[in-house]
């Protein structure tokens, strides 16, 4: 069964503080690997992962595929309040035009002044 | 460019009721996925569609159906609402040449 293991679920952090958010996947032809923040309301796209070893980077947040051992990480440094979401996970299956994710629970990530 | 739109935003429905949810995708997508996302849960793939046809499915029975149009707008069906169908329902469309999946803000239903 396909799967999509994120942890920890629950993180409490102080600003200023960096985190890495963990996201480890089994899945059948595995295609990419995508990050989102979700606050409210709906998920907003953060990174998206093809290839190992790359780094991608979008001002303190920056992510990592490792293909190889089956895991992505999502870090964030010099928190701010404004980070407080939770983070999910997803895989994208390689399966011609369908656009089937399978998610992870998300890590619940809050940072206190 | 307005994105991905949902509507209603919240919806109370009683136990047997009927519900139609829909989704306009972001212009120039042509694929719509729907998902089910319960509190404190990732979101759940209940369909996709493209090509105004269902592509693939997820687990969920047949009291939920879909239907896409020909300008790629979508719409979500249940049936015989169910108290565990509370759930905040989200819409994501996608163009069909790339992996990323935007997210409209969802509809909360609350079924009593």
């Amino acid at each position: 069964e396909d799967k999509v293991v994120q942890s920890p679920l629950s993180l409490v952090v102080h600003e200023g503080d960096t985190v890495t958010l963990n996201c480890s996947y089994e899945v059948t032809n595995f295609r990419s690997l995508l990050w989102y923040k979700q606050e409210k309301k709906a998920p907003t796209f953060l990174f998206m992962l093809t290839s190992s070893g790359i780094e991608k980077k979008s001002g303190r947040l920056s992510s990592i595929l490792d293909k190889k051992e089956l895991f992505s990480i999502l870090n964030i440094t010099a928190t701010q309040t404004g980070d407080s979401a939770v983070y999910l996970c997803a895989a994208r299956l390689n399966a011609g035009n369908n656009r089937k994710l399978i998610w992870g629970l998300g890590t619940s990530l809050a940072v206190n002044p | 460019d307005a994105g991905v739109t949902q509507s209603p935003t919240h919806l109370i429905k009683t136990r047997g009721q009927q519900v139609t949810l829909r989704c306009s995708p972001k212009s120039g997508h042509d694929t719509v996925s729907w998902y089910q996302q319960a509190l404190g849960q990732g979101p759940q793939f209940i369909f996709q569609y493209y090509e105004e046809e269902e592509r693939q499915r997820g687990n969920f029975p047949d009291r939920f159906s879909g239907h896409q149009f020909p300008n790629y707008s979508s719409e979500l069906n249940v049936n015989a609402l169910l108290l565990g169908d509370s759930a905040l329902y989200l819409c994501a469309s996608s163009p069909l040449a790339t992996d990323t999946q935007y997210f409209g803000p969802g509809t909360r239903l609350t079924v009593l």
